[in-house]
């Protein structure tokens, strides 16, 4: 069981908009910032967003982030069937002292 | 461009105790600006992170698995290490060490290893 709460599965068309959710606490994503982590099949994460909202250089403008409150969302605009990958969310727990993950949300792209 | 590679056994006994490298190039363990984290994932699954060594100070564990694991640093190698003691099947998993920046409410992976496959057998 995942300290943080990802949906399992989501699905949209080529060009379409996907939103990915991520619920947690107080303790972890209502006072730390969240990171996403883009994992295509047989490979390593890969980081794709942190700070909520910031990009790291050469991911395109196509993923955004955003957090509010104890949750955050990870969108992705004009998808791409090369997106079809595992996204993770990611953030500090105060009160564990530890990192800690949801568990994955599996992207298809139709 | 910094890059981090897992090696070790991809095979371990039940009750026995894994031990994994991370070999880094390209900077240092010794900076100050980062952490160097084990992360681990069984497959099909989602991701766990184990812990992390910091060169300038002590370990983080993740609570669960405290008792068990052990994270240090050779920096005349400028590698960190992963013994994780009394192993089962549950440990099965694809091992990552990973680049971990942390400061202030800011902490985040961004450079991750290839990851090493550890099977526990009985």
């Amino acid at each position: 069981q995942s300290v943080l709460t990802q949906p399992p599965s989501v699905s949209a068309a080529p060009g379409q908009k996907v939103t990915i959710s991520c619920s947690g606490s107080s303790s972890n994503i209502g006072n730390n910032h969240v990171s996403w982590y883009q994992q295509l099949p047989g490979t390593a994460p890969k980081l794709l967003i942190y700070d909520n909202d910031k990009r790291p250089s050469g991911i395109p403008d196509r993923f955004s982030g955003s957090k509010s409150g104890t949750a955050a969302t990870l969108a992705i605009t004009g998808l791409q069937t090369g997106d079809e990958a595992d996204y993770h969310c990611g953030t500090w727990d105060s009160s564990l002292g530890a990192e800690v993950f949801g568990g994955g949300t599996k992207l298809t792209v139709l | 461009q910094v890059q981090l590679q897992e090696s070790g056994p991809g095979l371990v006994t039940s009750s026995q105790t894994l031990s994994l490298t991370c070999a880094v190039s390209g900077g240092s363990i010794s900076s100050g600006s980062y952490y160097w984290s084990w992360i681990r994932q069984p497959a099909g699954k989602g991701l766990e992170w184990i812990g992390r060594f910091y060169s300038r100070g002590s370990a983080n564990l993740t609570p669960s698995l405290k008792s068990r694991v052990t994270i240090s640093g050779d920096t005349s190698k400028n590698q960190f290490s992963l013994k994780l003691s009394s192993v089962t099947a549950a440990d099965t998993a694809v091992y990552y060490c990973a680049r971990m920046r942390d400061y202030s409410t800011s902490r985040y992976m961004d450079v991750w290893g290839k990851g090493t496959t550890v099977t526990v057998s009985s």
